[in-house]
């Protein structure tokens, strides 16, 4: 099995609104991560959680804040948007080093339009 | 710094043509993961093949095929009888190990593939 499920698939939110972004898998990786991505752009690394702390920071405005409450859940919650944050937001996961895979699997992504 | 190049912005080809997609990429790591993944028009990205740093052989799954070339950092992925499912952007990546368990991925610009009937 190598799923990783986002929820919502679609989210529209206000400029004031909060909402948060899922991503949970149960295939034992120990690292996931957060992606934005533009229309006709490459995914930009976001974040990544490392045996559940944050390994990662990209430089991200502070309206988006990461959290990963255990091995299998991450959750990404947004505050005080702008437009221009519309975009998929893709999360993935990878397997421990140890397991000789290095490969990252991603889920179908939420779609996010900020209004 | 790590870069990967993929020259082709899009590709257009008419149904069981074959076609190639390049993917050239810079590191100063001596040890390294190259990867291509496909991202159909729905979104999520499709993990399809890993190729590690010092193991130069090329692989053959199906109507796909994989040919990474050391000497010239390059790692092209050709498709055969090309079939209209085939239509989808192409990312080809590159891995730097970071600390723990996680790996930092830099993508190229991706490769728009249509495959017309």
């Amino acid at each position: 099995d190598t799923e990783v499920t986002q929820t919502p698939k679609h989210l529209v939110m206000g400029m004031t609104n909060k909402k948060s972004l899922k991503c949970e898998q149960h295939m034992g990786h120990r690292a996931m991560y957060w992606y934005k991505q533009k229309a006709k752009k490459p995914p930009e690394l976001m974040f990544v959680y490392s045996y559940e702390k944050l390994s990662i920071n990209e430089s991200v405005p502070s309206r988006f804040s990461p959290e990963c409450p255990n091995s299998s859940l991450l959750n990404l919650h947004l505050h005080a948007l702008q437009p221009e944050d519309s975009a998929l937001y893709l999360c993935a996961s990878s397997p421990p080093r140890t397991s000789g895979s290095y490969e990252q699997y991603f889920g179908p992504g939420t779609r996010l339009t900020v209004t | 710094a790590q870069k990967v190049t993929q020259a082709q912005t899009e590709i257009s080809v008419v149904e069981k043509e074959d076609v190639t997609l390049d993917c050239v990429y810079e590191t100063r790591d001596t040890t390294y993961y190259l990867f291509w993944y496909k991202q159909p028009p729905s979104g999520e990205l499709v993990f399809l093949i890993r190729r590690n740093s010092f193991d130069e052989q090329n692989e053959i799954s199906g109507r796909y095929s994989w040919n990474f070339q050391k000497s010239t950092s390059s790692f092209n992925f050709t498709i055969t009888a090309s079939q209209v499912v085939d239509s989808a952007v192409y990312f080809c990546a590159l891995s730097e190990l970071g600390g723990g368990s996680n790996y930092k991925l830099t993508f190229g610009k991706g490769t728009l593939l249509t495959v017309n009937p």
